[in-house]
């Protein structure tokens, strides 16, 4: 059964800081992972879609990369500012067609 | 563009009520889906449908129904409203379904309250 963890749970840092965000999975039979990102009382919205035969992907100052070997993939913010507060999921479509997702992390930028 | 539209943005039901959840989304999509985020438990797969005309169920689909009788429209039925159905509802929607596997688009969200 696909599980997907994401650690830590929650993430406190000041603005201006580069940080990565993780997320593993345990069934390496994935066809893409994606990464979204929910303000309090909102729907996702999608930051990035890796497909399997990919390594990474980047918009802006968003950063991708998948490892499908050791089941992880992680997500580089350079910069941060306090707009990118907010919890992040990252979202992992097993082959069987099921998205299956992390439970995030949630993340504050301090001014 | 609206993207996905859900309605209502919130709603309270007496245990036994039945209702309906609205979605709709105007991007021409064929995969269309339903989930509940519950605290502790992450976002689950309730119903799905790959087209017009056709429905599967998710991880967690009794207490509800489904149909897709246009490409625009995936209402989501509530049939006996019970208080374990307290959750957020978020519908999703991408241009294909699995395994094409293309970006996930959101609603922004029902929240129900069943008492």
């Amino acid at each position: 059964k696909q599980e997907v963890t994401q650690i830590p749970a929650a993430l406190s840092v000041p603005e201006g800081e580069n940080l990565v965000l993780n997320c593993s999975f345990t069934d390496s039979a994935i066809y893409n992972l994606q990464w979204f990102r929910q303000d309090p009382g909102k729907g996702l919205t999608s930051l990035l879609l890796i497909q399997s035969s990919q390594r990474e992907q980047t918009s802006g100052r968003l950063n991708a990369s998948l490892d499908k070997s050791s089941g992880r993939s992680t997500l580089y913010i350079a910069a941060s500012q306090p707009g990118d507060s907010a919890t992040y999921l990252c979202a992992v479509r097993h082959d069987t067609g099921k998205l299956i997702f992390g439970q995030g992390t949630t993340l504050q930028v301090k001014p | 563009n609206a993207g996905v539209t859900q309605t209502p943005k919130f709603q309270v039901l007496k245990t036994g009520q039945s209702m309906t959840l609205q979605c709709a989304q105007d991007m021409n999509h064929e995969y269309m889906s339903w989930y509940r985020q519950d605290p502790g438990m992450g976002l689950r797969l309730i119903h799905y449908s790959v087209g017009a005309g056709i429905t599967d169920q998710g991880e967690v689909p009794n207490g509800y129904n489904v149909s897709r009788s246009t490409t625009e429209d995936f209402p989501l039925r509530l049939l006996s409203a019970a208080p374990s159905q307290t959750s957020v509802y978020f519908c999703a929607s991408s241009l294909q379904g699995p395994p094409y596997g293309s970006p996930l688009h959101f609603g922004n969200g029902t929240r129900l309250t069943v008492t």
